[in-house]
C-alpha cells in the first residue's frame, strides 16, 4: 500500500525553526517527485514547494523562498521541509504529497505547525 | 503568479443534481489542470488530472473538460457521498495555485 506519514510538526514561536518530515512506503521513492502543500485552519489549500525525483530541481511558493528549504533522502525514503524564520501566517496543517506529472496522489494525512507567541 | 478562479465559491444542491464548478486561469495553462475533493477532516484526494483524466477508482459520474483559461469540473449524478469541498489546482507555471474551492453542501 502506498503511504505517506508527516511528522514534525509542533508549536513553535515567531522567528523559530522547524524541520518537518515525510516517510514514504509502498512505492518507489526515489521514482517520484514529491511536494509540500499547506491549509491555515478553516482556509483553502495553498502549494508550498516542490523537489524533482533525484533533488536536482526545487520550487518555492515565493511567501516562503529564502526561509524554507526541501529536500530529500532516497536512500531513506524521506521528504523534508526545513522552515526558518517561521511567521504567524506560516501557521497550517502541512500534507506531503507524491507527483506525478502534476498529478498528486497520494496525500498523507498531514502535520500541524502552530507559530504563536 | 497564476491566479485560479474558481466559481462557485459555495452551493448547495440534491442528490441526483447535476452539479458544475468552474476554474479560470489568468493565462493560458494548456490542459495542466487538476481537481481534488477534500472532505471534513480529511486529506485531500485527486479525482481528475491533466483536465480530463479520471484518477484510478473515481466514480465515472464525475468528468473535467476545458482547455486554455477555462475548465470545469462536472458531477452527473450528486451523491451522499459528494459532499464535500473541491479545489482546481493548476501546474503548469511556478508556483503552483490552487483556487479558492467550492464546497457543495446537501439542500
Amino acid at each position: 500500500e502506498v503511504q505517506l506519514v508527516e511528522s514534525g510538526g509542533g508549536l513553535v514561536q515567531p522567528g523559530g525553526s522547524l524541520r518537518l518530515s515525510c516517510a514514504a512506503s509502498g512505492f518507489t521513492f526515489s521514482s517520484y517527485s514529491m511536494c509540500w502543500v499547506r491549509q491555515a485552519p478553516g482556509k483553502g489549500l495553498e502549494w508550498v514547494a516542490n523537489i524533482k525525483h533525484d533533488g536536482s530541481e526545487k520550487h518555492y511558493v515565493g511567501s516562503v523562498e529564502g526561509r524554507f528549504t526541501i529536500s530529500r533522502d532516497n536512500a531513506r525514503n524521506s521528504l523534508f521541509l526545513q522552515m526558518d524564520s517561521l511567521r504567524a501566517e506560516d501557521t497550517a496543517l502541512y500534507y506531503c504529497a507524491r507527483e506525478w506529472f502534476g498529478e498528486l496522489s497520494p496525500w498523507g494525512q498531514g502535520t500541524l505547525v502552530t507559530v504563536s507567541s | 503568479d497564476i491566479q485560479m478562479t474558481q466559481s462557485p465559491s459555495s452551493l448547495s444542491a440534491s442528490v441526483g443534481d447535476r452539479v458544475t464548478i468552474t476554474c479560470r486561469a489568468s493565462q493560458g495553462i494548456r490542459n495542466d489542470l487538476g481537481w481534488y475533493q477534500q472532505k471534513p477532516g480529511k486529506a485531500p484526494k485527486c479525482l481528475i488530472y491533466a483536465t480530463s483524466s479520471l484518477q484510478s477508482g473515481v466514480p465515472s459520474r464525475f468528468s473535467g473538460s476545458g482547455s486554455g483559461t477555462e475548465f470545469t469540473l462536472t458531477i452527473s449524478s450528486l451523491q451522499p457521498e459528494d459532499f464535500a469541498t473541491y479545489y482546481c489546482l493548476q501546474y503548469n507555471g511556478y508556483p503552483w495555485t490552487f483556487g479558492q474551492g467550492t464546497k457543495v453542501e446537501i439542500k
